[in-house]
């Protein structure tokens, strides 16, 4: 069981205002992840992390930042909210035994911008 | 082309019967390959990590890889209706990133 957790669980929020969506865990893993998912599509990768001080871009990275101050926090902070960031986010953790990761998943935001 | 590929179904399989799904990946370096189970309105569950050519049994579930073909496929047997779900491929690539596919709807019929 894994105990990694997000909050908010949903966040109704207008235009233009920043919002910090936060993701923690207990399990004392480096690699921290956030995706990005639309009803019945693909997982996008936002932003991951290796560990504490490390943030590396995804594919959807260009509109929201990260930051990794300590290893069981990982925030992803949109600075302007927009209805097409309208979607579900999810926070993700790793843990590796030998070369082999497994990736363990949050609840999940569920994020509505009007 | 799309780093991993799924058919997204929906994919209709008799209750006891095997279901079957397949994902195509276009790294061919990629060394690591996983399935995840996602119900509705909920977060990725891990089913099975295979790194190796061949196949991996976890109790009803036998995941498969074929490296020189760039194939993975998820087969799970006696199918019952609460492995209703969409069915989630992921490849980590070159880049260390996991990439996930489409996913596959799998509907079990009673």
């Amino acid at each position: 069981e894994a105990d990694i957790y997000q909050t908010p669980r949903y966040l109704v929020i207008g235009t233009g205002k920043k919002i910090t969506l936060e993701c923690s865990q207990t399990m004392g893993h480096d690699k921290m992840y956030w995706y990005q998912q639309d009803p019945g599509m693909e997982l996008h990768l936002i932003h991951y992390s290796y560990g504490v001080n490390s943030t590396e871009k995804g594919d959807l990275s260009s509109e929201s930042t990260v930051s990794r101050i300590r290893t069981e926090h990982f925030p992803l902070t949109l600075e302007s909210a927009r209805p097409s960031h309208t979607s579900q986010y999810l926070c993700a953790s790793s843990v590796y035994r030998g070369d082999q990761e497994t990736q363990y998943f949050g609840p999940g935001t569920r994020l509505l911008v009007l | 082309q799309k780093e991993v590929e799924q058919n997204s179904g929906p994919l209709s399989v008799p209750e006891g019967a095997i279901a079957s799904l397949n994902c195509t990946y276009s790294d061919r370096v990629s060394q690591s390959f996983f399935w995840y189970r996602q119900y509705s309105g909920k977060s990725p569950e891990l089913i099975m990590s295979i790194y190796s050519n061949g196949d991996k049994e976890d109790g009803r579930f036998t995941a498969q890889l074929n490296k020189a073909s760039q194939y993975v496929s998820l087969l799970i047997r006696d199918s019952q209706p609460s492995d209703s779900a969409t069915y989630l491929c992921a490849v980590k690539g070159r880049d260390d990133k996991i990439i996930f596919g489409k996913g596959t709807r799998l509907h079990i019929l009673p």
